[in-house]
């Protein structure tokens, strides 16, 4: 059983477009998170949110947009993507304040 | 703030060889560490972690670590190499305000 997916897998689409992340976790974690992980391998966070309440929200572009429907999913939703947009964002979770499990990320890549 | 370094961007060792892999931190309080190994195109996984008590960690695949205070570091050790250890390393740290901060990694090379 997979314990954070994440959907899709990859992503490839053009500079201007509208694109989602979908993330769900599975081991009744309180909390998730999305990173984003860029070409030199620098891991920074993003966005958390506690239970459906944002509790982190980074100095991140407000084209960024995280949605949690429930405590066991969070999407991300970017708008009118740039070529510094491409990236491998990462969603994980976590029994807060203990360590997040990751799970497997989407590759973006914007043209 | 609390911050993370790992100062060495790349490492190598012979299949077989002990390694050890540096981590220094600051933070301003006792902190929670971290170890997650990133293979490559796959996500992170936790290798080990401290959060109090015994200052040698164990951790899966044969990782260990220790955390000394006085020196700020947790460096993350393996008596013998495989070559499926060559991955990316990340020593973490945290919480501070729910924030667990990433070193900048470890890319670890094994020669046959």
């Amino acid at each position: 059983d997979t314990a954070v997916s994440q959907t899709p897998k990859y992503l490839v689409t053009q500079m201007g477009n509208d694109k989602s992340i979908k993330c769900e976790q599975n081991l009744g974690h309180d909390t998730m998170y999305w990173y984003k992980q860029d070409s030199k391998k620098f891991l920074k966070i993003m966005f958390s949110y506690n239970n459906k309440e944002l509790i982190i929200n980074e100095t991140v572009p407000n084209r960024f947009s995280p949605k949690s429907p429930d405590k066991a999913h969070l999407n991300l939703h970017i708008n009118s993507l740039e070529l510094g947009d491409s990236a491998v964002y990462f969603c994980a979770s976590s029994q807060r304040p203990r360590e997040p499990y990751f799970g497997p990320g989407t590759r973006l890549t914007v043209t | 703030a609390q911050s993370v370094t790992q100062p060495d961007i790349h490492i190598t060792v012979s299949e077989g060889a002990s390694l050890e892999l540096r981590c220094n931190y600051s933070y301003g309080a006792t902190p929670y560490l971290f170890w997650y190994v990133q293979s490559p195109g796959q996500g992170l996984q936790l290798l080990l972690k401290y959060f109090s008590g015994d200052t040698l960690v164990q951790g899966i695949k044969g990782f260990e670590a220790e955390f000394k205070r006085s020196q700020s570091s947790f460096n993350l050790r393996k008596p013998s190499v495989h070559w499926s250890d060559a991955a990316e390393y990340f020593c973490a740290v945290g919480p501070r305000d729910d924030k667990i901060i990433f070193g900048k990694g470890t890319r670890l090379h094994i020669l046959p």
